[in-house]
């Protein structure tokens, strides 16, 4: 079975603060991607990577940036949290070639006070 | 601009029910529309359909890909509380590297 696993399940921060959220799996997979999802607007990419130190912007980059140091790591890091990105965000992952599902880990919930 | 539509955005029936979850897609160089069910945690996947006409089935689940009008339908018969949860559709188009455009989703409501 794929797994996908993601640092917390629900988060707590202050506005201004540095957040550093984590996933990791463990299919050797070649992309990774962060969404994040809010009601009414679905799962909209944030950034994803095909490739360790590889990294491209989704639809919805501002604020953000992540990190792909190991290939099994994608870290989405919030450099000074503010309130609007309050939500719930989920990291997938899938094989690069061919035509494959993306497999989910469980969502952090991320409030920003 | 690609977008995935979904519809209804929500919906409550009775147990037994049968429903049908719509997904319209315009995207520029489809490759495949992925179906996904969402309850209190990670999408978990349902269905992909690549072809138009193929009906795609699993237990009381099924679904229909319409390449030519631009659409999907995934159908829940005899609807038990257990399939609460939101449905989510996804199109990958070529050449992206496996990114996905999602829909809003549908929040599906089954009540004993």
């Amino acid at each position: 079975d794929v797994k996908v696993t993601q640092s917390s399940r629900y988060l707590v921060k202050r506005t201004g603060e540095k957040v550093f959220l984590e996933c990791v799996q463990d299919m050797d997979h070649e992309n990774m991607f962060w969404y994040r999802q809010d009601p009414g607007l679905g799962l909209r990419l944030i950034y994803f990577s095909y490739d360790v130190k590889m990294k491209e912007k989704g639809d919805i980059p501002e604020g953000y940036s992540v990190s792909r140091e190991k290939k099994e790591r994608f870290s989405l890091i919030l450099e000074s949290a503010s309130t609007n990105q309050t939500s719930m965000y989920l990291c997938a992952s899938s094989f690069r070639s061919g035509n494959n599902e993306q497999f989910f880990g469980p969502g952090t919930r991320l409030t920003v006070l | 601009e690609d977008k995935v539509v979904q519809s209804p955005l929500s919906l409550v029936v009775h147990e037994g029910d049968t429903v049908t979850l719509n997904c319209s897609y315009e995207v520029t160089n489809f490759r495949s529309l992925l179906w996904y069910k969402q309850e209190k945690k990670a999408p978990t996947f349902l269905f992909m359909l690549t072809s138009s006409g193929i009906e795609k089935k699993s237990g009381r689940l099924s679904s229909i890909l319409d390449k030519k009008e631009l659409f999907s339908i995934l159908n829940i018969t005899a609807t038990q509380t257990g399939d609460s949860a939101v449905y989510l559709c996804a199109v990958a188009p070529r050449d992206t590297g496996n990114q996905f455009y999602f829909g809003t989703g549908t929040s599906l409501t089954v009540i004993p």
